[in-house]
């Protein structure tokens, strides 16, 4: 099977709080992704790590930060977030290399207060 | 620059009839793409996707789609939609040299009439 877990599924922060968001994925694969959706707009890339290690960074500001602890595990340490950082944040996992296929979870519900 | 469009923001079909979502892609080099579907609140799940070879894919719910390179198109198409299918669509492209990115289209919003 397939399968990226995300945990919290929903999330409600206030603007000088820390949290983090958690990926999981047991396929064996070697790139981890994260990705943010606002309403009714398409994904958009946010970080990308290859064997343990941040291969893309989109300029996404410092008040997100991801850290890839090992293979199989991603986070997203959230810090001073504005509320236009509500959104659907998605982690995907693939085989490292070009021209393999993604495979997303259910994502992160995240409402900034 | 690489892009994909899908022209059709919200497509309405009846329960049983056929479906046909058009995505346009931008790209220098052989694609991959993709077609993700999702439901409200959900992730996106992958329904198809074309690398190399024949370029009518099969993939899951009863979806397939046909790479096109003369018209650089990879339309997504169903014989018989259901009442279940009513969702998101996302036509997507891998960029071959980036690590894994990826290009999404606009959408394309589907609902289903009974």
């Amino acid at each position: 099977d397939t399968e990226v877990t995300q945990t919290p599924k929903h999330l409600v922060m206030g603007m000088t709080n820390k949290k983090s968001l958690k990926c999981e994925q047991h396929m064996g694969h070697r790139a981890m992704y994260w990705y943010k959706q606002k309403a009714k707009k398409p994904p958009e890339l946010m970080f990308v790590y290859s064997y343990e290690k941040l291969s893309i960074n989109e300029s996404v500001p410092s008040r997100f930060s991801p850290e890839c602890p090992n293979s199989s595990l991603l986070n997203l340490h959230l810090h001073a977030l504005q509320p236009e950082d509500s959104a659907l944040y998605l982690c995907a996992s693939s085989s490292a290399g070009s021209g393999n296929t993604i495979y997303f979870g259910e994502g992160s519900w995240l409402t900034v207060v | 620059a690489q892009s994909v469009t899908q022209p059709d923001i919200h497509i309405t079909v009846s329960e049983g009839a056929s479906l046909e979502l058009r995505c346009n892609y931008s790209y220098g080099a052989t694609p991959y793409l993709f077609w993700y579907v999702q439901s409200p609140g959900q992730g996106l799940q992958l329904l198809l996707k074309y690398f190399s070879g024949d370029t009518l894919v099969q993939g899951i719910k009863g979806f397939e789609a046909e790479f096109k390179r003369s018209q650089s198109s990879f339309n997504l198409r169903k014989p018989s939609v259901h009442w279940s299918d009513a969702a998101e669509y996302f036509c997507a492209v891998g960029l071959y040299n980036q690590g894994g990115k990826l290009i999404f289209g606009q959408g394309t919003e589907l609902s289903v009439k009974p």
